[in-house]
């Protein structure tokens, strides 16, 4: 059984930094990209980050791009976004999710995903 | 990016009627190479994490009931509940993965 565990949120004031965490299990880790998905708050999806499978691509947000940085431990299943100079607006619930594929050149669909861990950006 | 819009926002259908959900591109995801449309729908419930129900447009993810089917090419596609069922309420989002992926704003379905 595929299991995504995020973790790492929590409440952090504007201009911090914090490092999400997702542990993955139950599938070949480093056989597939994956990625951060955020859901402000009675909002809607939006795509973070992905890397691919090892992690010779990864891609970023125009919203985020320069702010967070996304990379992956294979030997430990893990995947993380290290979330820098954090706005207001960065508060939401933040999913891991696996994707179909590698991810050599593009990515693809969103076959499984984490609980969410929150993340709130407040003074 | 491609921009992503769904019709409606919200809507609200009797138990064992059918629901229709319309996805919209700002530009063409089928691949003519491959000849596919570069799209997944998704379900998600009240407090849970998306769900994926079809890939590939019209590709249904193992476990998915039959009552949903997705269609459409190019720009415009459809996801429809034939006969809605209880379980079923959730919003539901399109997205594509042509390019950088990017997600509809949702749509909202409810029991009438």
């Amino acid at each position: 059984e595929v299991q995504l565990v995020e973790s790492g949120g929590g409440l952090v004031q504007p201009g911090r930094s914090l490092r999400l965490s997702c542990a993955a299990s139950g599938f070949t880790f480093d056989d597939y990209a994956m990625h951060w998905v955020r859901q402000a708050p009675g909002k809607g999806l939006e795509w973070v980050s992905g890397i691919s499978w090892n992690s010779g691509n990864k891609g970023y947000a125009d919203s985020v791009k320069g702010r967070f940085t996304i990379s992956r431990d294979n030997a430990k299943n893990s995947l993380y976004l290290q979330m820098n100079s954090l706005r207001a607006e960065d508060t939401a619930l933040y999913y891991c999710a696996k994707d179909s594929e590698r991810g050599f050149g593009e990515f693809y669909y969103f076959d499984y995903w984490g609980q969410g861990t929150l993340v709130t950006v407040s003074s | 990016d491609i921009v992503m819009t769904q019709s409606p926002d919200s809507l609200a259908v009797s138990l064992a009627e059918r629901a229709t959900i319309n996805c919209k591109s700002s530009q063409n995801i089928l691949s003519t190479s491959y000849n596919k449309n570069y799209l997944a729908w998704y379900q998600q419930r009240p407090g849970q994490p998306p769900k994926l129900l079809f890939y590939w447009a019209s590709t249904r993810q193992s476990g998915v009931p039959d009552r949903f089917s997705g269609s459409g090419s190019g720009t415009d596609f459809t996801l429809t509940i034939s006969s809605l069922q209880a379980e079923d309420v959730a919003v539901y989002y399109c997205q594509q993965y042509y390019t950088t992926p990017t997600f509809g704003q949702g749509t909202k379905v409810e029991i009438k």
